[in-house]
């Protein structure tokens, strides 16, 4: 069956740290990927999508994200976290041409002063 | 562009009362979605159309629930008879074609006393 796997359910980082949040998923072939940010009582907001070439994707705000194939795995990446990073990360997937989205779990970031 | 509209943004109802939600996609978009978020099992799918025909409501309730689009410009989702365990945040998103991300609305707030 097709999953999302986001292993960790919260992260704490202090302000200025870099950040990695781990997503994992389970697709034949390869899927298209998502990053999803929800701030607090807000729908989600796009950060960063993947469907073919470069590994490495840009996002809004400094975030990058890095699809392995290899690995299974599309890992969330910022050089250096604001506080206002502080919300809940969605990873997400579908399948090549697809209009259903796999949500993971969700990944809550404290980012500590 | 207005983004995604989804009325009212807050609802109370007693158990046994119908709850109906409102959610106007972006004008263009082919395909909308109904998502059930809850602190305890997070972001659920429940239904999505798809040029106004039903594609997949394996996400669905059962009994009680129900979804439909009448037109290209709002889809509703109905709650008969709600229990206090329906309470939760209803998503609404839409997206302009296969594999293409997803934008939210705000999400309605249900609270079923």
């Amino acid at each position: 069956a097709q999953s999302v796997t986001q292993p960790d359910a919260r992260v704490t980082v202090s302000e200025g740290a870099s950040l990695q949040l781990r997503c994992k998923y389970s697709y034949s072939g390869t899927p298209y990927l998502f990053w999803y940010v929800q701030y607090q009582r807000q729908g989600l907001q796009l950060l960063l999508k993947y469907y073919s070439g470069d590994p490495v994707v840009q996002g809004v705000n400094g975030f990058e994200a890095e699809f392995s194939k290899s690995d299974s795995s599309f890992h969330l990446r910022k050089a250096s976290v604001h506080w206002s990073d502080s919300a809940v990360y969605f990873c997400a997937a579908s399948r090549t041409g697809g209009y259903k989205v796999v949500f993971g779990s969700g990944t809550r970031l404290l980012v500590s002063p | 562009n207005a983004g995604v509209i989804q009325t009212p943004r807050h609802k109370v109802t007693g158990k046994g009362q119908e709850a109906t939600l409102w959610c106007e996609p972006i004008s263009g978009h082919s395909a909308v979605f109904w998502y059930r978020q809850t602190i305890v099992q997070g972001l659920e799918f429940l239904t999505y159309f798809r040029n106004q025909a039903p594609i997949d409501d394996s996400g669905m309730p059962k009994e009680r629930f129900s979804a439909q689009m009448p037109n290209q410009s709002h889809s509703t989702l109905k709650i008969q008879s709600t229990q206090p365990q329906d309470s939760a945040v209803y998503l609404c998103a839409s997206s302009s074609g296969a594999g293409a991300e997803q934008f939210f609305g705000p999400g309605t707030r249900l609270t079923v006393l």
